[in-house]
């Protein structure tokens, strides 16, 4: 069975570019997050999509960021217009059921900034 | 604010000793508690987790012991194996709106020399 897999691994722009990350979840999975890793920091939660519908997206750290997940399978996440301060990870994870269960997680994709 | 905090940012073992990774929670809601091991350019994946009904979960070399009225939780893991070496990340989950969308903390680097 795939794992989660998250499109592009790295991703390398200016300021004030537009950078679209996806992610899509284990096959069957309902439930998709998005979290972000700032260098040396905690791993933060952005939204929680269950299905196409966005669950939870109090993480979103304002409105230049806009993620979506049309039909319910995968997802992007589209930044725009990046700043110096979105560079990190962003991971992506995936779970059958909301509840308790771990999250299964892709390898994330590292935004830097320029 | 941090709510869930590994104050050592990096832990060196002798292989075969054992490993004693901290950490320290401060949200009393939190009920389920997690460790994630991450190693470079994957995402993390689950290690094991302990609900707060218990005091400690053991599976194979790993352990957690959970002392509430501390607030403060531990993985062992011994003996430590060169390939145990990775970030290990604690993680705290409370029911708030059925979401259950864990707290990380900032992860401890674990190195175990053979």
């Amino acid at each position: 069975e795939a794992g989660v897999t998250q499109f592009p691994s790295h991703s390398v722009i200016e300021k004030g570019q537009t950078v679209t990350l996806r992610c899509d979840p284990i096959s069957g999975h309902d439930n998709l997050y998005w979290y972000r890793r700032v260098m040396g920091k905690e791993i933060k939660f952005l939204l929680h999509f269950v299905k196409e519908s966005k669950q939870d997206e109090s993480g979103m750290p304002n409105n230049r960021f806009l993620a979506e997940r049309t039909g319910g399978t995968y997802s992007t996440l589209k930044v725009q217009p990046a700043e110096l301060e979105d560079s990190g990870v962003y991971f992506c994870a995936s779970s059958q059921a909301v509840s308790y269960n771990e999250q299964f997680f892709g390898p994330g994709t590292r935004l830097t900034v320029l | 604010d941090q709510q869930v905090k590994q104050n050592s940012p990096s832990l060196s073992v002798q292989e075969g000793r054992i490993s004693i990774l901290n950490c320290d929670y401060t949200n009393s809601m939190f009920d389920y508690f997690l460790w994630y091991k991450k190693y470079p350019a994957e995402g993390p994946t689950f290690l094991i987790s302990i609900s707060s009904i218990k005091d400690k979960n053991e599976d194979g070399r790993f352990t957690v012991f959970l002392n509430k009225s501390a607030k403060h939780l531990s993985l062992h893991i011994v003996p430590s194996q060169p390939g145990d070496s990775a970030v290990y990340f604690c993680a705290a989950s409370a029911p708030t709106g059925g979401s259950y969308i864990p707290t990380f903390g900032r992860g401890t680097s674990l190195i175990v020399h053979p």
